[in-house]
């Protein structure tokens, strides 16, 4: 089944500086890559995400990178804001009942 | 735009009670996944329906239960409570043949068991 590892579990940027965070998953068959964010108690948000047709996606101060070869994606967030603080989760789906696997999360914290 | 729906938002039981959780999906929605979250982790894949039959089985302990009904709402009926029950569950729905089937969370019940 898919495995998805995410790091840094921890994140701590000034603001305006720009963040990154990683995840790699397991299976080569996997084509869609969201992510999430979740603010404390809250629901998952998601973000942004990306197809395995492309290789970057970008909306505003968030892009997404994939590198299928390396069976790699990143977020990048620009320009922090302090709003931006919140638990960022990456994801990939399980099989075909499309369940979402998690990665273990990246709490970041924008510092004013 | 109209969202998922779970309810209650917060709920407290006691140990060997059980429990009922129900989420309404975003419109013409016919899939519907359920996770659970505990203090400081990633949602965990507990069962998911679709067009009212289950799709897929995850970490679900035997003790619970789901369902989906014709108005594709759907409940997870909780039984025997245990004290690691306590969580935050989501339900999320998608609308199979939509873009890669993307996922919209519910606002979650926080589930006490004491």
């Amino acid at each position: 089944g898919e495995n998805v590892e995410q790091h840094p579990s921890t994140l701590s940027v000034q603001e305006g500086d720009s963040a990154v965070i990683k995840c790699t998953y397991s299976d080569s068959a996997s084509n869609y890559f969201p992510w999430y964010k979740q603010e404390l108690g809250k629901r998952p948000q998601l973000i942004i995400d990306i197809r395995s047709n492309v290789g970057e996606k970008k909306d505003q101060r968030i892009a997404v990178t994939l590198n299928k070869t390396a069976k790699h994606f990143s977020l990048h967030i620009t320009e922090t804001q302090p709003e931006d603080s919140a638990v960022y989760f990456c994801a990939a789906p399980g099989d075909s009942s499309y369940k979402l696997i998690f990665g273990s999360g990246t709490r970041l914290l924008v510092r004013p | 735009a109209a969202g998922v729906i779970q309810s209650p938002r917060h709920l407290i039981k006691e140990k060997r009670e059980t429990a009922t959780l129900k989420c309404y999906p975003i419109p013409r929605h016919d899939t519907v996944y359920w996770y659970q979250q505990g203090p400081g982790q990633d949602p965990q894949f507990l069962i998911s329906f679709y067009e009212k039959m289950q799709s897929d089985k995850g970490s679900i302990p035997d003790r619970f239960s789901a369902q989906q009904f014709s108005d594709y709402h759907s409940e997870l009926n909780m039984s025997s409570l245990e004290l690691g029950d306590s969580a935050l569950y989501f339900c999320a729905s998608s609308r199979f043949g939509s873009t890669y089937n993307e996922q919209f969370f519910g606002p979650g019940t926080r589930l006490t068991v004491l």
